[in-house]
């Protein structure tokens, strides 16, 4: 099984800042590696697949990078609205599908 | 557009057993692998089921191996979960989700069902 890591746990920033989200596989997952936004009592919400490829919809201040074992989602400049929690999932090697733990972001 | 909603949740008690039902539209949804996610309360996502678009292949998570069951109806559109000896730890929100095109990744969503098991 594919374990993904995330962190930190809780990311604390202002409006306009720059958030940096990480993901660490186990093992390689290739570009098998998408993101999502969840926010309370709502579904998650596909952001990222494969990666980088944003979904659709999905606001250019979203981006994401990485390959193999570690990844990266940035929002570039926070808005309020991006206060939420974001989880990593592969699909690189399955099953089981797999998902990180979650960070958390805040808006100060 | 593409809508998920899933149904049959609720309270049972552990060792009991509960079918949840996922009515699909907006799409061929016989076209489309389909998921079971759930998640506990505070907790994150986990990986429950999957089932291909024709229902050939299942695959479960070694915490529900044995005890539920995906299945799918293809001409109503609707994938089940079929839990049985259910445990508290099973307590969670029940998400079906759609496959984006023939990828393991979710796109689509349903609004999610509680299912909590208590005595």
């Amino acid at each position: 099984e594919i374990v993904l890591t995330q962190s930190p746990a809780t990311l604390s920033l202002s409006p306009g800042e720059r958030a940096t989200l990480s993901c660490r596989a186990s093992q390689s997952v290739g570009s098998y590696l998408a993101w999502y936004q969840q926010k309370p009592g709502q579904a998650p919400r596909l952001l990222i697949y494969d990666a980088s490829n944003r979904a659709t919809g999905i606001p250019a201040r979203f981006s994401g990078s990485g390959s193999g074992t570690d990844f990266t989602l940035t929002i570039s400049s926070l808005e309020p609205e991006d206060s939420a929690l974001y989880y990593c999932q592969q699909r690189s090697n399955w099953p089981p599908l797999t998902f990180g733990g979650g960070t958390k972001v805040e808006i100060k | 557009q593409v809508q998920l909603v899933e149904s049959g949740g609720g309270v049972v008690q552990p060792g009991r057993s509960l079918r949840l039902s996922c009515g699909a539209s907006g799409f061929t949804f016989s076209s489309y692998g389909m998921h079971w996610v759930r998640q506990a309360p505070g907790k994150g996502l986990e990986w429950v089921a999957h089932i291909s678009l024709d229902g050939s292949d299942e695959y479960y998570a070694d915490s529900v191996k044995g005890r539920f069951t995906i299945s799918r109806d293809n001409p109503k559109n609707t994938l089940y979960l079929q839990m049985n000896s259910l445990r508290g730890e099973d307590t969670a929100v029940y998400y079906c989700a759609k496959e984006r095109g023939d990828y393991a990744d979710f796109r689509s969503w349903g609004q999610g069902t509680l299912v909590t098991v208590s005595s």
